[in-house]
């Protein structure tokens, strides 16, 4: 089936660095989402993206976070500066039509952050 | 408050047994729902998905939904021990579509 891929897979850093994680999603997909999950239970929805715009984010998307997708690369999602309670699984997601059109979200393996 | 609940938390069934998850949106603008399930370290993979009432049937699943009381279950039968997973079941929004999930049901299936 269609494959969202996620770079790295595990990244460890200081607080107070900047880390990004990096999501190849599905090639003709054009929505794509940022969810964290903590401790293997509830997936939290951050933010989605169309367009080269926020369409929406919640409140967990703080000011420290940032998405982007510079055309042909990856859709990225930029912490800075970073604090302990980032430390979580990050899933990216992508799909075909909005939230509006009930369209599959399909999911990335995760990057799990970990804030020393 | 938890707009989507499911229960049980967790649960444990024998092998060839019947698996019985249970998820309720607290939301009334809800008219989608979902099922994922996602492994240990692995990404939530879409078991099924319904939005009429009745029930849907796909193998060994099957996914019951009652719009009036937005409550919607998953049942497994003949569970495998490569069914243990977590399940999350998801709702979404009538107008904005947005999807929300419920904390899961850890499932494992004792061979």
């Amino acid at each position: 089936g269609p494959k969202v891929l996620q770079i790295p897979s595990h990244q460890i850093i200081d607080m107070g660095q900047m880390v990004t994680l990096n999501c190849d999603p599905v090639s003709n997909h054009l929505y794509f989402y940022w969810y964290k999950q903590i401790l293997g239970q509830q997936m939290e929805f951050l933010v989605n993206f169309y367009n080269g715009k926020v369409m929406e984010k919640s409140k967990l998307f703080k000011d420290q976070f940032s998405v982007e997708r510079p055309d042909g690369s990856y859709f990225t999602l930029k912490i800075q500066p970073t604090a302990l309670e980032d430390s979580a699984v990050y899933f990216c997601a992508s799909s075909l039509g909005d939230w509006g059109s009930a369209e599959t979200l399909y999911f990335g393996s995760g990057t799990r952050l970990t804030v020393l | 408050q938890q707009k989507v609940q499911q229960s049980p938390e967790s649960l444990i069934v024998p092998e060839g047994g019947m698996a019985s998850l249970n998820c309720t949106s607290s939301d009334r603008n809800v008219d989608y729902f979902w099922w994922y399930r996602q492994h240990s370290g692995k990404s939530p993979k879409m078991l099924m998905s319904i939005f009429s009432n009745g029930e849907k049937e796909e193998g060994r699943f099957t996914v019951h939904l009652n719009k009036a009381s937005l409550h919607t279950s998953l049942h497994i039968r003949d569970s495998q021990p490569s069914d243990s997973a977590l399940y999350l079941c998801a709702a979404s929004d009538t107008n904005t579509g947005k999807l929300t999930f419920g904390d899961g049901t850890v499932l494992t299936v004792k061979p």
